[in-house]
């Protein structure tokens, strides 16, 4: 079954401007752990959500996480051109990673 | 600052060929797993390792593929007979204690290309 969709699939916006991304999911999870991925290179963690938690911060980064609507959102503020990438939310569930499609995040100077 | 490395970055194999794509954790990590994503496709789960056995596999984990940690720092993912399926970018990643409460870690990926 489909697991940790996001949407948009793709978002363009100005440098400086904040930058939301959304994941839903089906199951239930003992995490959400979101990702980045510039074009072609390995995953980079960038913040992981417990399922008793509600947000998180980390610099730049907000995360929340709404069990009852089996969905999460990451909100990259001021974003910079370095943030263009895709990001991918990820829900833990027996061990295993189960991955979204991702949002192609295009940040435009 | 620990990280978790893959060799080699890119591989080309005949169809039929057996390949060995290689990770080395991070040191002090009880948790490894591999993934794949096929080039434009989501990441997929292949396969978990713990103590020495397999924790959790998915069904692309098929008979053609094994793991291995034949030493206390490598871990193998073997392909015996390539297919040009199998063509996709291949990660490593290891966790320091269940997934379930700690974040993975993840290699820089092994691109493989099956011709």
């Amino acid at each position: 079954s489909q697991q940790g969709e996001e949407d948009p699939q793709a978002l363009s916006i100005q440098e400086g401007e904040n930058a939301t991304m959304n994941c839903s999911y089906k199951t239930s999870i003992n995490n959400l752990q979101w990702y980045r991925q510039n074009s072609g290179r390995g995953l980079v963690h960038l913040i992981l959500i417990r399922s008793n938690e509600r947000e998180k911060h980390s610099g730049r980064l907000r995360v929340t996480l709404d069990t009852s609507k089996k969905s999460s959102s990451l909100l990259i503020t001021a974003s910079r051109a370095a943030d263009t990438a895709s990001y991918f939310c990820a829900t833990e569930s027996n061990y295993q990673l189960i991955w979204g499609a991702g949002t192609k995040l295009i940040i435009k100077p | 600052e620990p990280e978790v490395t893959q060799t080699p970055s890119h591989q080309v194999t005949q169809m039929g060929q057996e390949v060995i794509l290689r990770c080395v954790p991070i040191s002090n990590h009880l948790y490894f797993y591999w993934y794949r994503q096929i080039l434009g496709q989501k990441v997929e789960f292949l396969v978990s390792f713990y103590n020495n056995e397999i924790s959790e596999k998915s069904e692309i984990f098929d008979d053609q593929f094994s793991v291995e940690r034949p030493d206390g720092s490598n871990f193998t993912l073997k392909i015996r007979s390539t297919k040009l399926e199998d063509s996709a970018m291949y990660f490593c990643a290891s966790s320091e204690w269940t997934s379930r409460t700690y974040e993975q870690y993840f290699g820089p990926g092994t691109r493989l290309t099956v011709t």
